[in-house]
């Protein structure tokens, strides 16, 4: 059981924009820790998308931008593509009873 | 290019110790600033963060498996590794290796392409 809830789906035609959400709580986001984000592919290794609520790695497009804001966070990809297709998770530090790295439930985008 | 690759049984039979290596590539183990971390998936559920080292050999675990993980350090050899002792069917996972940033942002930037270990009579 995560500490992080973000929503299992959200989808999309191609070229609009969606949000994905990671809702956490005054132990973690609401703490001020940083939010992380990243994106799965099938069958392949997570990838950092987005680091420190909202920096992107070299050779992420700006397409993908975050945001945090309380206890919740959001990771926004706008003119979505196919190769968007995949599982995106957030990922935060908790300070409650040594969790310490916690990450989020996931959410699978779909590109309609 | 920093890389991560894991190396391990991919069967493992119940109550047995699950042992897994992590060897990086382009790049040394011992740098400051980076942790050493495992991090597993089920199949077809989220991640779970198991464990990380620093290069000193400090340890930090996630308290759900704590009291089945032990994870060390080969500076000699660049190399760090897993142990989860009795293991069961909801052990069996991708487990995967990966680097982490130790100070200011705690994200996991480089990662190993992953392993699946079956727990399985």
């Amino acid at each position: 059981q995560s500490v992080l809830t973000q929503p299992p789906s959200v989808s999309g035609a191609p070229g609009q924009r969606v949000t994905i959400s990671c809702t956490g709580s005054s132990s973690n986001i609401g703490a001020g820790y940083d939010v992380h984000w990243y994106q799965q592919l099938p069958g392949i290794a997570p990838k950092l998308l987005i680091y420190g609520n909202n920096n992107r790695p070299s050779g992420v497009p700006d397409r993908f931008s975050g945001s945090k804001s309380g206890t919740s966070a959001s990771l926004a990809i706008t003119g979505l593509q196919a190769e968007d297709e995949a599982d995106y998770y957030c990922q935060s530090y908790d300070n409650l009873s040594g969790r310490f790295y916690v990450f989020g439930t996931g959410t699978k985008v779909t590109v309609l | 290019q920093l890389q991560l690759q894991e190396s391990g049984p991919g069967l493992v039979k119940p109550s047995e110790t699950l042992s897994l290596t992590c060897i990086v590539s382009g790049g040394s183990i011992s740098r400051n600033n980076y942790y050493w971390g495992w991090i597993r998936q089920p199949p077809g559920k989220g991640l779970e963060w198991i464990g990380s080292i620093y290069y000193s050999g400090s340890t930090y675990y996630n308290p759900s498996l704590k009291s089945r993980v032990t994870i060390s350090v080969d500076t000699s050899k660049n190399q760090f590794s897993l142990k989860l002792s009795s293991v069961t069917a909801a052990d069996t996972a991708v487990y995967y290796c990966a680097r982490q940033i130790s100070s200011g942002w705690t994200n996991f930037d480089y990662w190993g392409q992953g392993t699946l270990v079956t727990v399985s009579s």
